[in-house]
Formats: structure tokens, C-alpha cells, sequence
């Protein structure tokens, strides 16, 4: 199957510092990934939808400003956690489906597990 | 709204069969999706239904009835590595994915 690849897999950071989490899609050229949140013992949330070449579709309650959404090419996408708070502690998982298939699976990156002191 | 119901947790044996249900209210429907997911990784597809009826794959297999919008997830002859979250989620008419909540199955000896 398909191939996405997240990084970093941990990242612990200080207060009010800023993180950058990297998207692959390494076998098929992704022109939309998922960008997902889950915290202990809670389902997936999704938080924005990234586009190639183009802005970001964000949920509601999502903050453009606080988590910055890169596409810049049909392999990578990147989420960007501004100013990270101990509240943005969490589980950001990337995800992908291969062009054309509506329907088909989501693949999902390794994830990337987020602690901010 | 759109809702998925699903159990929050369940315990088996190893070598038993487990049936986990998820039933569903969504504005239109693309199709039913079973993922596993273990503790600190990300989710991993199971199974993918759109049909009414059972799609075997294995020691999986996934049922569903649209009309009752009533999935399950059967899982045979129970290995201690089954022991993981198991997310239903249903494909809206916007191709929008509605997670469920996700149901811990604990496997015992």
C-alpha cells in the first residue's frame, strides 16, 4: 500500500516555542492530506484539510494563526504548532489518500507525539 | 448532527471471537471504514465496506446494513497482539471521514 511518513516521531519542547512537523507522501504524489489530532483515550479530530499550491482548509475551532499549514509540494505538507502552550500537548497525525479514489483508505503517517513543557 | 456510537471498551479471551458494533447517523453515506489503531501508534485499515453484507478477510471480517446504519467488526481465534483500539468510521456525502470515539479491546490469556 501506500507510504506516508511523519516527522518527528517525539518532539518535547519549552513553552512558547514554536514546532515543525513534516508530512511525506513517499510513493504517490498527495494533492491533499489530512492533518488529524487525537489526545489520550479520544478519537481522532480532524483539524484541517492541507491543499497543494493553495491554503488550507481548517475545522471549526481550529486556529489558522496558532497552527500554520504548508503544502508546498505534492509530497509534503507541514503543520507548524506557533507558540506551543501545554494545552497543545497531544497526538498530530498526518494522513493521506491516493488521487482519484475518493473512497479509498486513508493512509496514515507514524504520527508525531507533542509534549510542551 | 452526525453521530458514531461505538463501545468504549471490551475484554476477550485469547483463541475467542469478539464482535464489535458501531452504528451510525450521517448526512449521506460513501462507505464504512474499520481501522486499528495500537496505544502511541498511528491508525492502520482494516476493512472497507459500502455493500450491505460481510467482507471476510482473514480472522476479520466487517458487516454492515445500511438500512439499520449498524456496522460490526468480528475477529476470530484472538491473538494477545489484537489487543488495540478499533475506530469505525463512516464517509459522509462530502467524502468527509466522522470518526468514532474508538473501542479498547483487551485480549487476556
Amino acid at each position: 500500500g501506500a507510504v506516508v511518513s511523519q516527522h518527528p516521531s517525539w518532539v518535547i519542547c519549552k513553552s512558547g516555542t514554536s514546532v515543525k512537523i513534516e508530512c511525506r507522501s513517499l510513493d504517490f504524489q498527495a494533492t491533499t492530506m489530512f492533518w488529524y489530532r487525537q489526545f489520550p483515550k479520544q478519537s481522532l479530530m480532524l483539524m484541517a484539510t492541507s491543499n497543494e499550491g493553495s491554503k488550507a482548509t481548517y475545522e471549526q475551532g481550529v486556529e489558522k494563526d496558532k497552527f500554520l499549514i504548508n503544502h508546498a509540494s505534492l509530497t509534503l505538507s507541514t503543520l507548524t504548532v506557533t507558540s506551543a502552550h501545554p494545552e497543545d500537548s497531544s497526538f498530530y497525525i498526518c494522513s493521506a489518500r491516493v488521487p482519484g479514489v475518493e473512497t479509498g483508505e486513508l493512509f496514515f503517517g507514524e504520527g508525531s507525539r507533542l509534549t510542551v513543557l | 448532527g452526525q453521530n458514531i456510537d461505538q463501545p468504549t471498551e471490551m475484554t476477550a479471551t485469547e483463541g475467542a471471537i469478539v464482535q464489535i458494533n458501531c452504528t451510525y447517523q450521517t448526512s449521506g453515506f460513501n462507505g464504512l471504514f474499520w481501522y486499528q489503531q495500537h496505544a502511541g501508534e498511528a491508525p492502520t485499515f482494516l476493512s472497507y465496506n459500502v455493500l450491505d453484507g460481510l467482507e471476510e478477510k482473514g480472522r476479520f471480517s466487517s458487516f454492515l446494513s445500511r438500512s439499520k446504519g449498524y456496522s460490526y467488526l468480528l475477529l476470530k481465534e484472538l491473538q494477545m497482539k489484537d489487543s488495540a483500539s478499533y475506530l469505525c468510521a463512516v464517509m459522509d456525502s462530502n467524502y468527509q471521514l466522522i470518526w468514532g470515539a474508538g473501542t479498547k479491546l483487551i485480549i487476556k490469556p
